[in-house]
């Protein structure tokens, strides 16, 4: 089946836009995850979505990064006023999120890699 | 808060050697271990995972790793690379019992190449 889909692959901004990243989870998966990765760092996690709520945004690094899951299913990050330190590959990952379990495997996306000008 | 640590940044090996990266993780609780591999140009993808259990597991392409509770480490493990596993390692950590009972906290990864 189809795994985690993100779109655009890459994205390429000035300073000071703002920019908006998609992802679609595996189908059937209620949890969805976004994640940063910076050059020659590991993976910072961002945010955590259990259907269409996120009870876990504490890894956002400032009030210019939201993110939506209105339907629970795709969801959208959005950086307003991006600034280079934005710069990054942005990675949306997605587990089966039933309620309770908690021995679960994340499926990652092929990412968005951003670039601030 | 958590962290996961992989002491070597940059590994190179030949081909047949055999091979153990190192995680550490500062969790003192009920944690499930995972690590991913991102070959080049490619996605993130599920090496292996620890949940419960019998502490050695094994994963795709030979690898294999062992969770040493009383040492707070991970190690995966080959005992013959090959040049195909060229590739970047991550460990990552998802302690269950905590809060943030979801994310996973990643380690900075690991670098690996195989010279044919």
């Amino acid at each position: 089946g189809a795994g985690v889909s993100q779109s655009p692959s890459n994205k390429v901004t000035e300073k000071g836009k703002d920019v908006e990243l998609r992802c679609d989870p595996i189908s059937g998966h209620t949890a969805l995850y976004w994640y940063r990765q910076s050059l020659g760092q590991g993976l910072e996690f961002l945010i955590y979505f259990q259907g269409n709520s996120a009870p876990d945004k504490s890894g956002l690094p400032s009030d210019r990064f939201s993110a939506e899951r209105p339907k629970g299913s795709f969801s959208t990050l959005e950086i307003q006023r991006t600034e280079q330190g934005d710069s990054a590959m942005y990675l949306c990952a997605s587990s089966l999120g039933t309620s309770g379990r908690i021995q679960e495997t994340q499926y990652f996306g092929p990412g968005t890699r951003l670039l601030v000008l | 808060a958590q962290s996961v640590s992989q002491h070597n940044h940059h590994v190179i090996l030949s081909e047949a050697a055999s091979l153990e990266l190192g995680c550490n993780y500062s969790y003192g609780g009920t944690v499930n271990l995972f690590w991913y591999v991102q070959y080049p140009g490619q996605h993130l993808q599920l090496l292996l995972k620890y949940f419960s259990g019998d502490p050695l597991v094994k994963g795709i392409k030979g690898f294999e790793a062992e969770f040493i509770k009383s040492k707070f480490s991970f190690n995966l493990r080959k005992p013959s690379v090959q040049w195909s596993d060229t590739a970047e390692y991550f460990c990552a950590v998802n302690p269950i019992s905590s809060g943030s009972a979801r994310q996973l906290t990643f380690g900075s990864g690991t670098q690996l190449t195989v010279l044919p």
